[in-house]
């Protein structure tokens, strides 16, 4: 089946400081993949969708500067929270999206970044 | 605007009962409609999956019931069981564009 691989799966930094967070699809071509943000208890809001070799497409409110997404290869897009504050602790997971096998959309074990 | 609407927020069910949480959309481009089940501190894992030219899908203890008419659909529990005690999300697609997801059904199963 399809494995989506996300690291580190917990990090903790200090304020202005970067954090990069990888997505992996381990088994598969992910044509897009996407990156999602989750409050406690809350649902997922999508963030951003980006193609292999292509800029992010941003949803409205989401800061492109300060969350840098690259696409590099068809097996892995990071994400990285620029200059970090503690507002911006939260749950970020990954999906990776795969028509061939019928995979649809598959997840990532989650990052939980706090900021300090 | 929220696009997909879940009910109810929060669910006990008696195991061995049938656990059932509902979802109603407002976009009728919508071409896929996934259920997640997620446990703390876990990414989403999907369990079930429809299309709109079905009615209803069947996996084992998991049923997707699909009204495109009403634009609702629902997850029905058989059996349900202790660790099935999570959260559930539904949400809907179109095409590859990213999922939207309900705001989550928090399922307690008591034993």
């Amino acid at each position: 089946g399809a494995v989506v691989s996300q690291h580190p799966s917990r990090v903790i930094c200090k304020s202005g400081t970067s954090v990069k967070i990888e997505c992996r699809s381990l088994d598969f071509q992910a044509t897009t993949m996407f990156w999602y943000r989750q409050f406690p208890k809350k649902s997922l809001m999508l963030m951003a969708t980006s193609n292999e070799g292509s800029k992010a497409t941003y949803e409205q409110g989401v800061e492109k500067d300060k969350f840098l997404i690259n696409h590099a290869s068809l097996t892995l897009s990071t994400l990285t929270v620029t200059s970090a504050h503690p507002e911006d602790s939260s749950f970020y997971i990954c999906s990776a999206y795969s028509l061939v096998a019928n995979y649809g959309y598959t997840f990532g074990s989650g990052t939980r970044l706090t900021v300090v | 605007q929220q696009q997909v609407k879940q009910s109810p927020q929060s669910l006990i069910v008696q195991k061995g009962g049938i656990s059932i949480i509902n979802c109603a959309y407002e976009n009728t481009a919508f071409d896929y409609f996934p259920w997640y089940q997620q446990f703390p501190g876990k990414g989403p894992a999907l369990l079930i999956a429809i299309r709109p030219d079905v009615s209803e899908k069947k996996e084992g203890r998991f049923t997707i019931s699909f009204n495109k008419s009403a634009k609702q659909f629902s997850l029905h529990i058989m059996d349900s069981q202790p660790g099935d005690s999570a959260t559930y999300f539904c949400a809907a697609s179109i095409r590859a564009d990213g999922l939207t997801f309900g705001k989550g059904t928090h399922l307690i199963i008591q034993p």
